[in-house]
């Protein structure tokens, strides 16, 4: 079946810091893979996807590769803020009818961002 | 626009005892997730509604839970005999469609249930 492992937590930085949150899959076929973002006291968030091989997603100076060669979907971002402490969470979306979209997630990176 | 909501925020029950959590997805979306989010893991899929019928059932983890809508909008997830390892964050989560073509899903807030 699908997986999806996620580099253990927690991260702590310091603002401005390089962040990189490491993320690889095992699933059938060609998945789209996904970022969200879940911040203290609020709902699951996209944070940004992609649908194919090579396609890189992005979205509020966050990264990641969709590298299928490594069956991996890293989130980078260059340079860290306090506002970006949450649970980062990597999942991924089977492709074919039969999955109907349903999404298997990782068990979720907390990330603390210091002044 | 209104988001996903889900109520109650917060829910006791003791062991044994039948619970009902509630999903309201986002107006027109016609498709509809339950996942389950036990502490320190992500969330695991239950069930999947496309319209009113249960399309994918394949994460509920016994008879004691079931899941309805309906009227193809609210969603009722019910959980009979409650055991202390039902304890978690229920999720609901809709799309403007289901099915094989990529839709996102938008999150409510979740519902957080401790059985004790």
């Amino acid at each position: 079946g699908n997986s999806v492992t996620q580099m253990e937590g927690p991260v702590t930085l310091s603002e401005e810091a390089f962040l990189t949150i490491n993320c690889t899959y095992t699933a059938t076929g060609y998945p789209s893979l996904f970022w969200y973002v879940q911040y203290p006291g609020e709902g699951l968030q996209l944070l940004l996807k992609a649908t194919k091989a090579d396609d890189k997603g992005s979205n509020k100076g966050f990264e990641a590769t969709y590298r299928k060669e490594t069956t991996s979907f890293h989130l980078e971002k260059g340079s860290v803020q306090v506002s970006d402490s949450a649970v980062y969470f990597c999942a991924l979306r089977s492709a074919g009818g039969t999955s109907y979209g349903k999404l298997t997630f990782g068990q979720g990176t907390i990330l603390t961002v210091h002044p | 626009g209104a988001g996903v909501s889900q109520t109650p925020s917060n829910k006791v029950t003791e062991k044994g005892k039948y619970v009902e959590l509630r999903c309201d997805p986002i107006s027109g979306h016609t498709a509809l997730y339950w996942y389950r989010q036990s502490l320190g893991q992500g969330p695991e899929f239950l069930i999947y509604f496309q319209g009113t019928g249960a399309a994918d059932d394949s994460g509920l983890p016994n008879d004691r839970f079931f899941a309805v809508r309906p009227e193809g909008s609210v969603s009722t997830l019910k959980i009979q005999r409650t055991e202390r390892g039902d304890s978690a964050v229920y999720l609901c989560a809709s799309s403007p469609k289901g099915g094989s073509s990529y839709n996102e899903q938008f999150f409510g807030p979740g519902t957080r249930l401790t059985v004790l």
